[in-house]
């Protein structure tokens, strides 16, 4: 089975605080996405990437970085956090030429 | 742009009776289409899709969603709601490219 696992379920962090969200795929996809989920809104795609060092902005990449160092990691970072970021986040991975994305647990971020 | 329109907030049905999540949708070219399932504090599964091919796609859990092309909708249904069938159901779409659009959302309420 696919993974895509997220270093983290819930967080708190402090306003102005520089965040690192974590991701991992075990299953050697090529595209990686950050989406944020917030009620009444579905899922927004923040960043993705399509292969190693290569990324696309998404639909609200404002306040918001990503990293793909390794192909199996993707990394969203939160510049200077702020309390309108706080949100469930998701990632998910792809094959390309793939059909459906394959989602981690997502992360909850509250920021204080 | 492509974009999915659940209109929808909320479906309530009682067990037993049958279910039906609303979905339509916008996009230029053949329309890749998938219905996802949230938990609660979970991230998304997978339900199924429709590529290409007969407009009735079963999934998993006994769901099943009709493609119209016509109408641009791809309705989620379920013959017998199960009470552990509550939760928040996305419908997605995609065309050229690897990004997913989603919609906004629909909670499904099954009562006993």
């Amino acid at each position: 089975d696919v993974k895509v696992t997220q270093s983290s379920r819930y967080l708190v962090k402090r306003t102005g605080e520089k965040v690192f969200l974590e991701c991992v795929q075990d299953m050697d996809h090529e595209n990686m996405f950050w989406y944020r989920q917030d009620p009444g809104l579905g899922l927004r795609l923040i960043y993705f990437s399509y292969d190693v060092k290569m990324k696309e902005k998404g639909d609200i990449p404002e306040g918001y970085s990503v990293s793909r160092e390794k192909k199996e990691r993707f990394s969203l970072i939160l510049e200077s956090a702020s309390t309108n970021q706080t949100s469930m986040y998701l990632c998910a991975s792809s094959p390309v030429g793939g059909t459906e994305a394959f989602f981690g647990q997502g992360t909850r971020l509250t920021v204080v | 742009a492509q974009s999915v329109a659940q209109p929808e907030d909320q479906v309530n049905v009682a067990e037993g009776n049958p279910l039906t999540v609303k979905c339509t949708y916008s996009v230029s070219g053949n329309p890749y289409l998938f219905w996802y399932v949230q938990y609660p504090n979970r991230g998304l599964q997978f339900l199924l899709k429709y590529i290409t091919g007969d407009n009735l796609v079963k999934g998993s859990y006994g769901f099943e969603a009709e493609f119209n092309k016509s109408q641009t909708s791809f309705h989620l249904k379920k013959p017998s709601a199960l009470v552990s069938d509550s939760a928040l159901y996305f419908c997605a779409v995609k065309s050229a490219g690897n990004m997913l659009t989603f919609g906004g959302g629909t909670r499904l309420m099954v009562k006993p």
